[in-house]
C-alpha cells in the first residue's frame, strides 16, 4: 500500500484565497482524521470522520474551516478565506477501527501570505 | 478531555548512549499508547505502542513502558545513533471514540 497520501505537499497562497488540502487514507482504513501542526500548539485533532461520517470537529477553529468525505478514499479539508495565521503543516491520518493504529500522510505545509 | 504531558522538550545524547522520553496522561480510561517518530519534512511515523494490559515492550532498541498506577508511559532508545535523530511524540488514546492526544514532542539530537 501506498500509505496515506495527501496533495498538495506545498501550498503558498494570499490572504483572502480558498486553499484545499486533499487526502486519500489507507485502502480499507474507515477512520480518517486532520490535523495540524505548528510550533506554538504541537498536533492538534481538527476533525474525525468514521465510516465517512465526521464525529468530533470541535476542533476547527472556526467557521472559514470545512471538512468533507464523500467516500471511502477521499477527503478535503478546505479554507475560505485563508489568513496568514492558517500557515501551518496539515497532516491527515487514518485508522482501521477504533483498535487501529493511525497512519500519517506526509502532510501539507501551508502558507498563506 | 485527556491531557497529555511529555518531558524533556529537548534531549541531546552522545552516539551510544541512551535516551528516556517521558509522558503523563490525565485519564485513566485512556488505553492504547502510540509512540511517533517525525523526521524533518516529513509526517509523523509509528515506531512502537503499547495497550495497558501490557506493562513493557520491547522492539529491538526501542521499550516502551507503561506505568497506570502512576499514568505515566515511557519511550526507552538504547545504543542510540545519529539516524535516531527526530522529534519524538506520545500519544494516548481512548477505549471509546478514536481521537489521538498528542504530547508536544521531544526534539532528540544524538551527537556522533
Amino acid at each position: 500500500d501506498a500509505g496515506v497520501i495527501q496533495s498538495p505537499r506545498h501550498e503558498v497562497t494570499e490572504m483572502g484565497q480558498e486553499v484545499t488540502l486533499r487526502c486519500k487514507p489507507i485502502s480499507g482504513h474507515n477512520s480518517l482524521f486532520w490535523y495540524r501542526q505548528t510550533m506554538m500548539r504541537g498536533l492538534e485533532l481538527l476533525i474525525y470522520f468514521n465510516n465517512n461520517v465526521p464525529i468530533d470537529d470541535s476542533g476547527m477553529p472556526e467557521d472559514r474551516f470545512s471538512a468533507k468525505m464523500p467516500n471511502a478514499s477521499f477527503s478535503t479539508l478546505k479554507i475560505q478565506p485563508s489568513e496568514p495565521r492558517d500557515s501551518a503543516v496539515y497532516f491527515c491520518a487514518s485508522s482501521l477501527g477504533e483498535g487501529g493504529e493511525a497512519f500519517f500522510g506526509q502532510g501539507t505545509r501551508l502558507t498563506v501570505v | 478531555g485527556e491531557n497529555v504531558e511529555q518531558h524533556p522538550s529537548t534531549l541531546s545524547v552522545q552516539e551510544g548512549d541512551s535516551a528516556v522520553i517521558k509522558c503523563t496522561y490525565s485519564d485513566s480510561a485512556s488505553n492504547y499508547f502510540p509512540w511517533y517518530k517525525q523526521e524533518l519534512g516529513k509526517g509523523p511515523q509509528l515506531i512502537i505502542d503499547i495497550r495497558s494490559n501490557v506493562g513493557e515492550k520491547k522492539d529491538q532498541r526501542i521499550a516502551v513502558t507503561l506505568n497506570k498506577t502512576a499514568k505515566h508511559f515511557s519511550l526507552h532508545i538504547t545504543e542510540t545513533q545519529p539516524e535516531d535523530s527526530a522529534v519524538y511524540f506520545c500519544a494516548a488514546r481512548y477505549p471509546t471514540g478514536n481521537q489521538f492526544y498528542f504530547g508536544t514532542g521531544t526534539s532528540l539530537t544524538v551527537i556522533p
